[in-house]
C-alpha cells in the first residue's frame, strides 16, 4: 500500500514566481495537512483540509493557499515567492481530521523548494 | 512565545548510554502529545504517543507532566541507529482542526 506521495521532490524557483506542490494521501485518509520546515527548525503548520474543506490555517501570509480535491489529494500554492520560502514542504495525511487528535499522521518525504 | 520548546542539542552519546530529552509546552489546552523521529533529509515519523500515566516501548520511555507542562523522552541502551532528530509535538484543538505543533527538535548522535 502506497504511503503519502508528494511531487515534485525538488524544485528551484526564482523570486516572484509561483509554485504548486502536490500531495496524495494514503488510500482511505480524508485529511491532508501541509507543513513548512525551514532548515534547523521543526515543521510549522500551514493548512489542514478535511473532506475538501479547510479546517485550519497557520500563521502564513495570503500568498499561501491550498485546496483538496474529491479524491482527497491536495495542492499547496505559493505566489510571489520570497527567498525565505525556501524550505522542505511536508504533507501529512490522517484518517480523520476533526477534534481531538486520535489517529497517527503520516508524512510524505516532502518537496524541497529552493528560491533563488 | 513558541508553543513547544526543546533543547536543540546536539547530544553526542556513546553506544549503550542512557539519554533524556525534555520539552515544555506553553498552552495548557494542549490535548495530545507525541515524540516524532526525523532522520537526516527524511520526513518525520511517529516514535510514540505520550500519556499522563507514562508509557514505554522497548528502550524508549515517555512521560507527561500536565501540571508542569513538561514532556520527556528517555532512551536506554542507545544504539547507533538511534541517531536522529527527536521532535516533541503537541496538538491543540482549534476550531476542529488538529494541527501538530512541533518543537525545533533535539539532535542525537550515538557514537561507536
Amino acid at each position: 500500500d502506497a504511503g503519502v506521495t508528494q511531487s515534485p521532490t525538488h524544485l528551484i524557483k526564482t523570486r516572484g514566481q509561483h509554485v504548486t506542490l502536490r500531495c496524495s494521501p494514503i488510500s482511505g485518509h480524508k485529511s491532508v495537512s501541509w507543513y513548512q520546515q525551514v532548515l534547523g527548525q521543526g515543521p510549522q503548520f500551514i493548512f489542514q483540509y478535511y473532506e475538501k474543506e479547510e479546517r485550519g490555517r497557520g500563521n502564513f501570509p495570503d500568498r499561501f493557499s491550498a485546496r483538496q480535491f474529491p479524491n482527497y489529494s491536495s495542492e499547496l500554492n505559493v505566489n510571489a515567492l520570497l527567498l525565505g520560502d525556501s524550505a522542505l514542504y511536508l504533507c501529512a495525511s490522517s484518517l480523520t481530521g476533526t477534534g481531538v487528535w486520535d489517529t497517527e499522521a503520516f508524512f510524505g518525504q516532502g518537496t524541497r523548494l529552493t528560491v533563488v | 512565545r513558541k508553543e513547544v520548546e526543546q533543547d536543540p542539542g546536539p547530544f553526542n552519546v556513546p553506544e549503550g548510554a542512557t539519554v533524556a530529552f525534555n520539552c515544555t509546552y506553553s498552552n495548557s489546552a494542549s490535548q495530545s502529545f507525541f515524540w516524532y523521529r526525523q532522520d537526516c533529509r527524511k520526513e518525520p515519523k511517529l516514535l510514540m504517543s505520550v500519556y499522563s500515566s507514562g508509557n514505554e516501548d522497548g528502550r524508549f520511555t515517555a512521560q507527561l507532566n500536565r501540571a508542569s507542562q513538561y514532556i520527556s523522552l528517555l532512551i536506554r541502551d542507545s544504539k547507533l541507529s538511534d541517531s536522529a532528530t527527536y521532535l516533541c509535538v503537541v496538538t491543540i484543538d482549534q476550531t476542529g482542526a488538529n494541527n501538530l505543533f512541533f518543537g525545533t527538535g533535539t539532535r542525537l548522535t550515538v557514537i561507536p
